[in-house]
């Protein structure tokens, strides 16, 4: 049973650039949350998604934006990409009314 | 609003020390808790979680954390430090109260624990 997959691993962008993460959550789970994890910092909850639909959101501007397909799989997108930017973003899945998240390895942003 | 505040950015320990990582926590109903653990350039894994049951959890890698009302904390510990348990160490509270089911959950900013040969 494979866990929770992202791609790509890693990716190297240009300020103002926009970029796409991918995200498969794990064989069961419904529901996918994204966070950012700055470097030396704990993850920061960015939104979650369930049904299709963006079920929370954190305190992130509208640059960042999701989607999540029939299937459970989610996008996360960022516009108008900025040096701050750069970070390890996460995903994590879970069964709807879990409290277990399952996390995927991230995807290393690099924004110059 | 939920936090998290985890005392000390590193820890060391000897190998077979006793391992204590503190985390306190701040909410404004019962929370839930959650331990995870990072190993370099990986995702987080779930230690242990307390979601109001016992006040003593026990988790996986012979981790275990007690949640203390008055004090507000929940903090990590295991008996022995094993050369494996070096990786980075981070407390979690989650807000039970959201009747559609997961909530947000909010970390800390993590603690390093070094194991010392």
């Amino acid at each position: 049973d494979a866990g929770v997959t992202q791609s790509p691993t890693h990716l190297i962008k240009t300020r103002g650039q926009q970029v796409t993460l991918r995200c498969s959550p794990k064989s069961g789970h419904d529901t996918v949350s994204w966070y950012q994890q700055a470097l030396g910092q704990g993850p920061q909850f960015i939104f979650q998604y369930y049904e299709e639909e963006e079920r929370q959101r954190g305190n992130f501007p509208d640059r960042f934006s999701g989607h999540q397909f029939p299937n459970y799989s989610s996008e996360l997108n960022v516009n108008a990409l900025l040096l701050g930017d750069s970070a390890l973003y996460l995903c994590a899945s879970c069964m709807a009314n879990s409290y277990e998240q399952y996390f995927g390895p991230g995807t290393r942003l690099t924004v110059t | 609003a939920q936090s998290v505040t985890q005392l000390g950015s590193h820890v060391s320990v000897s190998e077979g020390a006793l391992v204590l990582l503190r985390c306190n926590y701040s909410s404004s109903v019962p929370p839930y808790l959650f331990w995870y653990v990072q190993y370099p350039n990986q995702g987080l894994q779930l230690l242990l979680k307390y979601t109001s049951a016992a006040t003593l959890v026990k988790g996986i890698n012979g981790f275990e954390a007690e949640f203390k009302k008055s004090e507000t904390s929940f903090h990590l510990t295991k008996p022995s430090a094993h050369m494996s348990d070096a990786a980075e160490y981070f407390c979690a509270v989650s807000d039970p109260g959201y009747s559609g089911g997961y909530q947000k959950v909010t970390f800390g900013t993590g603690t390093k624990l070094q194991v010392i040969p």
